[in-house]
């Protein structure tokens, strides 16, 4: 089966500084993966859609700014969060989209900003 | 007004009951739609499929009412490993992008 990988699973950071979080497709080439958050109770929102090799797109509301997304290689894209504030806590999810359209989530990542 | 609407829940319910989870969804340009399971702190899995003629894998029973915009999960002879929150997922094949309800909180208890 295909298997996404994040890291790191959590990590908890001081307000003003900046986290960045991996997305990988382990056994398979992903042209384009998705970035979701989830805060408690409420369901994942796309935050946006990174294709390899280009500009992500974001959604709309979401600070391209604020978080910064790589594509460099076809099975790793990376989610910068920059200067982050409590209200970034959240449950960062990624998604990879196989060539038969399939989308596989990676485990998240639990940011704590303090 | 949400792009998919579920009733949060939770539904509690005794080993051995059956249980419905209703979903509505607004974007008529919506044309893949799914139910995914998510466990407490987990990422979403796939749970299956959704198809207009209804499909059925195992215990679990999906339909989908285009003209209504209306899907439905039925689980029989529930686990208390069902216990989890099922969110109901539209795609728009133009986009490709998953669009995910708020999920329902389903409780087995013993």
């Amino acid at each position: 089966g295909a298997v996404v990988s994040q890291h790191p699973s959590w990590v908890i950071c001081k307000s003003g500084t900046s986290v960045k979080i991996e997305c990988r497709s382990l056994d398979f080439q992903a042209t384009t993966m998705f970035w979701y958050r989830q805060f408690p109770k409420q369901s994942l929102m796309l935050m946006a859609t990174s294709n390899e090799g280009s500009k992500a797109t974001y959604e709309q509301g979401v600070e391209k700014d604020k978080f910064l997304i790589n594509h460099a290689s076809l099975t790793l894209s990376t989610l910068t969060v920059t200067s982050a504030h409590p209200e970034d806590s959240s449950f960062y999810i990624c998604s990879a989209r196989r060539v038969d359209y399939e989308q596989y989530f990676g485990p998240g990542t639990r940011l704590t900003v303090t | 007004r949400k792009e998919v609407e579920q009733d949060p829940g939770p539904f509690n319910v005794p080993e051995g009951a059956t249980v419905a989870f209703n979903c509505t969804y607004s974007n008529s340009a919506s044309q893949s739609f799914f139910w995914y399971r998510q466990d407490c702190r987990k990422e979403p899995k796939l749970l299956m499929s959704v198809y207009s003629s209804g499909n059925e894998d195992g215990r679990f029973t999906a339909q989908l009412n285009r003209a209504s915009q209306y899907i439905s999960l039925l689980i029989r002879d529930s686990k208390l490993s069902d216990s989890a929150t099922y969110l109901c997922v539209s795609k728009n094949t133009g986009f490709q992008k998953l669009v995910f309800g708020t999920g329902t909180r389903l409780l087995v208890s013993p």
